[in-house]
Formats: structure tokens, C-alpha cells, sequence
């Protein structure tokens, strides 16, 4: 079992609808979680940081953590072209390192 | 407030040879770590430094090493170069080591002949 999953994709979805994207890890113990967008040959860019159980909201995105699913996800709402991209999940657990998913890849088509 | 910058941005280099690679960090930032990112095994973690210590270590050979300076700039060299090596070199930093929000330099892209 690969420590932090995604689904490939791609992900499609119309431009202005809701785009999700979710992200399952192994380790229980894990405490902090990212989630970072990635433009084909750019760098991986944070855009939302989630530590506790619930919803975090930060304009458009929104950021969900189920500790006892292992789980977490991504919502972004009224999705635009530009945010087509790969968006990777990342979790800090006992090992103190921060370990990434491969990514998801998303289209958002006008 | 300027962000991570690394240094070179492409470099070519041939099996055998070694490279070294700079990363600093925004200002303020203690904490550099470096990931290695291909096509095939995405984002892996390298190492962590904090205050010009080794914090944390991935699972790679000990071909890869690095430091860390008392002005929190880094570099990670390579040894004896491997065709396998090619990848994108990525340094992140953070305010301290640890759970701490990481962000990421625009990489060096190593490809090894």
C-alpha cells in the first residue's frame, strides 16, 4: 500500500462546475496535510494546509480531513481553465517527512 | 518577500561526472528540504536541514548528500552520476522544521548523458 494515494485522472469537469479531488494515506499517525497545484514544468505551488478534522475554506477551494477515514480532499468551486493542472497531496506523519501522492490530474474545459 | 530561488535552472552532465546543486531559501526560513521528482515515481524526499544540521534523511543511496549554511542557503550534490539521476531537483523551505508549511523553488532540471 503506497503511503499517501490519488487518483490519476484525468479529472474533467465543465468550467463553473465543482471539482473534487480526494486522497487516502496509511499512516494513522499522520498530523499535517497539503495540498499543493502543479503547472506542467513548474513547481509545485501550496494552496491550502489542513491540520485538524473538518472543513477549511479559502476562496474557492475547500479543503476537507476525515482522520478516522484517512482521508482528505480538495474542493473547488466554480472551476476555471487555468485551473487545469496536476494537484498533489501531501501528508507530514511519524516519519516527519512530508511524503506526496502522484498527483491528479485535472481539466477544466469552457 | 522574494521566494526560493535555486541555482542552475538546467544542467547537463555525463555518467560518472558529480554536481552540485544551490538552493536559498526565503528569508526567514530556517528549514530547506529537497525532493527529486520524475515522471515515474513523482515527488521523493531526499533530506531536511535545519540549522545547518541533517533533520531527516530519504531512502537514496549515498551517492546524494547536502549541506546547509549558517545563512540557511543549501546545496546537494550528486556523485558519480547515473542515468537514472535525471530528474527535477526541487528545494522547499519553511519558517522551522517539521509540520511546518513548505514552499517550493522553481527547480534545477538535471539530465544525466
Amino acid at each position: 500500500q503506497k503511503e499517501v494515494e490519488q487518483n490519476s485522472g484525468p479529472l474533467s469537469v465543465p468550467e463553473g462546475a465543482i471539482a473534487s479531488l480526494n486522497c487516502t494515506y496509511s499512516d494513522r499517525g499522520s498530523q499535517s496535510f497539503f495540498w499543493y497545484r502543479q503547472y506542467s514544468g513548474k513547481s509545485p505551488e501550496l494552496i491550502m494546509s489542513i491540520y485538524s478534522n473538518g472543513d477549511k475554506e479559502d476562496g474557492r477551494f475547500t479543503a476537507q480531513l476525515n482522520k478516522a477515514s484517512q482521508y482528505v480532499s480538495l474542493l473547488i468551486r466554480d472551476s476555471q481553465p487555468s485551473d487545469s493542472a496536476t494537484y498533489l497531496c501531501a501528508v507530514i506523519g511519524n516519519t516527519d517527512k512530508l511524503i506526496f501522492g502522484t498527483g491528479t490530474r485535472l481539466q477544466v474545459f469552457p | 518577500k522574494a521566494g526560493v530561488t535555486q541555482t542552475p535552472r538546467y544542467l547537463i552532465k555525463t555518467r560518472g561526472q558529480q554536481v552540485t546543486l544551490s538552493c536559498s531559501p526565503i528569508s526567514g526560513h530556517r528549514s530547506v528540504s529537497w525532493y527529486q521528482q520524475t515522471p515515474g515515481q513523482g515527488l521523493q524526499f531526499l533530506f531536511e536541514y535545519f540549522s545547518e544540521t541533517q533533520r531527516n534523511k530519504g531512502n537514496f543511496p549515498g551517492r546524494f548528500s547536502g549541506r546547509q549554511f549558517s545563512n540557511s542557503r543549501s546545496e546537494m550534490n550528486v556523485s558519480t552520476l547515473e542515468l537514472g539521476d535525471s530528474a527535477l531537483y526541487l528545494c522547499a523551505s519553511s519558517l522551522q522544521e517539521g509540520y511546518n508549511e513548505q514552499f517550493f523553488g522553481p527547480g534545477t532540471r538535471l539530465t544525466v548523458l
